[in-house]
C-alpha cells in the first residue's frame, strides 16, 4: 500500500484478555517503531526495529508487552492479560532508514480495555 | 538518554496571530530535529526538520531553527489560520550511524485557532 497500515483501527477487549495489533509498514522501509499515545498525553516509545539488528525494547512498559517483526516487514504488537491502563492509541511508524529521514505514521489502533 | 521538552498547551489564538511553540532537547552529539503535526482525526505527519546546527526547516508558513547553543528548536508561524488547529510534536533522533536512532518525542502541544 501507499502508507503505513494498522489493524484493527479499533479494538475493545475485556480485562485479562490478550490482544494482537498489526502494522504493515511502507514497502522497503527498514526501520519500524511502535509508540503509545494515551488520552491527552504525548507519544510514549515502546519498541524499535531496524533491519536485522536486535530490536530496542527499552520502552516496553512490562513483560506483558512484546513485539515481533517477521521477514523484516509486518510487525505484531502483543499485549497479554490486558489491563485498563493499557487503553490508548497504539501508533506504528516506519522509515526508509533510521536517523534523519522522515518517519511515516499509521492511523493507529485505538485499544479500549473494559 | 535523549529527551525533548515542549511547552504545554493548550494554546488558544485568534486567526492571524503569531504562534510560537517552544522546544528544547537533551541529547549527545548532533541529533536531527523534527516537528510533527497531528490534525484532528488524522495521523501524525512530518511538518519540517533540520539536521544540523543553524539549519532552518520550513513548511506551510512554519519555521524552526536548529539552535545548538541553546539546544532549542522553537516552532513559529507569523499568521495562523483556523486550519492550523492541531497537536504539534517536537522530536529528535540520533544522526545516521549512531547506535540508537529511534525518534524521541516531546509531550505535544495542542493549538486551537479561533476565527
Amino acid at each position: 500500500g501507499a502508507g503505513v497500515s494498522q489493524s484493527p483501527s479499533n479494538k475493545v477487549t475485556e480485562k485479562g484478555k490478550d490482544v494482537e495489533l498489526r502494522c504493515d509498514p511502507i514497502s522497503g522501509h527498514t526501520a519500524l517503531y511502535w509508540y503509545r499515545q494515551s488520552l491527552g498525553q504525548g507519544l510514549e516509545f515502546l519498541i524499535y526495529f531496524q533491519g536485522n539488528s536486535a530490536p530496542d525494547k527499552s520502552g516496553l512498559p512490562s513483560d506483558r508487552f512484546s513485539a515481533e517483526r517477521t521477514g523484516g516487514s509486518v510487525s505484531t504488537l502483543t499485549i497479554q492479560r490486558t489491563q485498563q491502563e493499557d487503553s490508548a492509541v497504539y501508533l506504528c511508524a516506519s522509515s526508509s532508514r533510521a536517523g534523519n529521514t522522515e518517519a511515516f505514521f499509521g492511523q493507529g489502533t485505538r485499544l479500549t480495555v473494559v | 538518554g535523549n529527551s525533548v521538552t515542549q511547552m504545554e498547551g493548550p494554546v488558544t489564538l485568534s486567526e492571524e496571530a503569531f504562534l510560537t511553540i517552544n522546544c528544547t532537547y537533551t541529547a549527545t552529539g548532533y541529533p536531527s530535529l523534527f516537528w510533527y503535526v497531528q490534525y484532528p482525526g488524522e495521523g501524525l505527519q512530518l511538518l519540517l526538520k533540520a539536521t544540523k546546527a543553524d539549519d532552518k526547516g520550513s513548511n506551510k508558513g512554519f519555521e524552526a531553527t536548529y539552535r545548538k547553543e541553546t539546544t532549542s528548536f522553537h516552532l513559529e508561524k507569523g499568521s495562523v489560520q483556523v486550519s492550523d488547529s492541531a497537536v504539534y510534536f517536537c522530536a529528535l533522533s540520533d544522526p545516521p550511524g549512531a547506535a540508537g536512532n529511534k525518534l524521541t518525542f516531546g509531550g505535544g502541544t495542542r493549538v486551537l485557532v479561533k476565527p
